[in-house]
């Protein structure tokens, strides 16, 4: 059964600790690993797509990296507008997304 | 836990008919039905936004009359694009939110095809 679990469910951070949320999937034919990060009552914002195993990505600071069976989202020297709720989604080989539950992220200042 | 589904999950249709998705939360009340839709490849972007038993709010952009949606009850909302055009063609996403939790549990989606 295609499955994404994300990890932990909620982490609290002091601002510049620097830390990993967690994505781990099973899934048939991986077409595509998705992170968004999603604000209260808005819809999620891209992020990321990782394809293959190895690949990573970064963007300010955040850097996702992908292996066979998870992904993690790093986050270096974070900041309090960094809170949010981070997603990971992925698409398998028949079109389908499967999105984890998220990770609830909330930096203190 | 919450389970949201979709249907149909494929639907292939010619240019000019009408398309009709649905959402449906399984086991659970959803006070908030999210519309997205999904570009080749990356980027997720949120339509509209419904709450049951008004209207829904559309992001700037979307066609209001061309992407109908409807939140009669609180389990399922549908999705109707009117007139499809091949450029509607696309991936299609519910999200189903209870708001005392802020958590959000996603459909698989429905690829809609217009020839």
């Amino acid at each position: 059964e295609d499955q994404v679990t994300q990890s932990p469910e909620a982490l609290r951070l002091q601002e510049g600790e620097s830390s990993s949320l967690n994505c781990s999937y099973t899934v048939s034919g991986l077409r595509g690993l998705f992170w968004y990060r999603q604000d209260p009552g808005k819809g999620p914002e891209f992020l990321f797509t990782l394809y293959s195993a190895g690949e990573e990505k970064e963007k300010e600071r955040l850097k996702a990296t992908l292996t066979k069976k998870e992904s993690f989202l790093h986050i270096t020297a974070p900041k309090p507008e960094d809170s949010a709720t981070y997603l990971c989604a992925v698409q398998a080989r028949d079109d389908k997304i499967i999105f984890g539950k998220g990770t609830r992220l909330h930096i203190l200042p | 836990g919450a389970v949201v589904s979709q249907h149909p999950s494929r639907v292939i249709c010619k240019s000019g008919t009408s398309v009709k998705i649905e959402c449906r939360s399984l086991d659970f009340q959803a006070t908030t039905m999210f519309w997205y839709r999904q570009f080749p490849k990356k980027s997720l972007m949120l339509m509209a936004t419904s709450n049951e038993g008004s209207k829904a709010t559309y992001e700037q952009g979307v066609e209001k009359d061309k992407f109908l949606i409807n939140h009669a009850s609180l389990t399922l909302s549908t999705l109707t694009v009117t007139s499809a055009h091949p450029e509607d063609s696309s991936f299609y996403i519910c999200s189903a939110g209870i708001v005392t939790t802020d958590t959000q549990y996603f459909g698989p989606g429905t690829r809609l095809t217009v020839l």
